[in-house]
């Protein structure tokens, strides 16, 4: 999977527990990314982050938070706050960061699939 | 917000047979498109990219033709193979390092 290894592969979640989701890349890639993939529907963004210490949110962060104190890790917090958590999350990796860059092919792992008890 | 989204959400073809996929895109200041191939159960894939400044590419058996007249992209299979069975995603930058993803059209391969 392009260097990008996420954790678990399947993940189970009790009504109001937060739930951490791991992605760790050796691409020594800047940027990475989080996205949400629904069965049958394309993927969208929660989170994105350029460099350390700093990300932004996407187009569905309510309910998610995220941190990026290493460049090789990004991990993903899925709040009791999110009502509706059951979803594939896919985590990507990208380089260059640069804001002007027309090239920004991610880099993908192979998922966890979160499923709500 | 900006969407890109797909004529036909499934698409079935002969083994041998080219496949062409399609995307129409509503950003018309996007610059960089990219093709995924998603297997059940893994990740995207990059198939292939394309700038704005380019209207055709070729890879190895496929190609993508980008027409910006009509903002259209299109995925190009020659010789579809059982292994091409998956469901590909279009997908464009729309700047800030954010790229917008297409709903996907499944693609499935009869013997």
């Amino acid at each position: 999977d392009g260097g990008i290894t996420q954790s678990p592969k399947y993940l189970f979640r009790k009504e109001g527990q937060n739930v951490t989701l791991s992605c760790e890349q050796n691409l020594n890639h800047d940027a990475m990314y989080w996205y949400r993939q629904d069965p049958g529907q394309g993927l969208r963004l929660i989170y994105y982050s350029q460099i350390v210490n700093d990300f932004q949110k996407g187009d569905i962060a309510e309910g998610y938070s995220v941190s990026r104190e290493k460049k090789e890790s990004f991990p993903l917090t899925v709040t009791s706050a999110q009502k509706n958590p059951t979803a594939f999350y896919l985590c990507a990796s990208s380089s260059p960061p640069g804001l002007r860059t027309s090239n920004e092919k991610l880099f993908f792992g192979s998922g966890t699939q979160l499923s709500v008890l | 917000g900006e969407s890109v989204g797909l004529h036909l959400p499934t698409l079935s073809v002969q083994e041998g047979d080219n496949s062409i996929i399609n995307c129409a895109y509503s950003n018309s200041a996007s610059d960089y498109f990219i093709w995924y191939k998603q297997e059940s159960g893994k990740g995207p894939q990059f198939i292939i990219d394309i700038r704005s400044n380019m209207d055709k590419r070729q890879g190895q058996r496929v190609t993508v033709l980008l027409n910006k007249t009509v903002k259209h992209l299109s995925l190009q299979i020659a010789a579809t193979q059982p292994g091409d069975s998956a469901v590909y995603f279009c997908a464009e930058n729309i700047g800030a390092q954010k790229l917008v993803f297409g709903q996907g059209t499944r693609l499935t391969i009869n013997p």
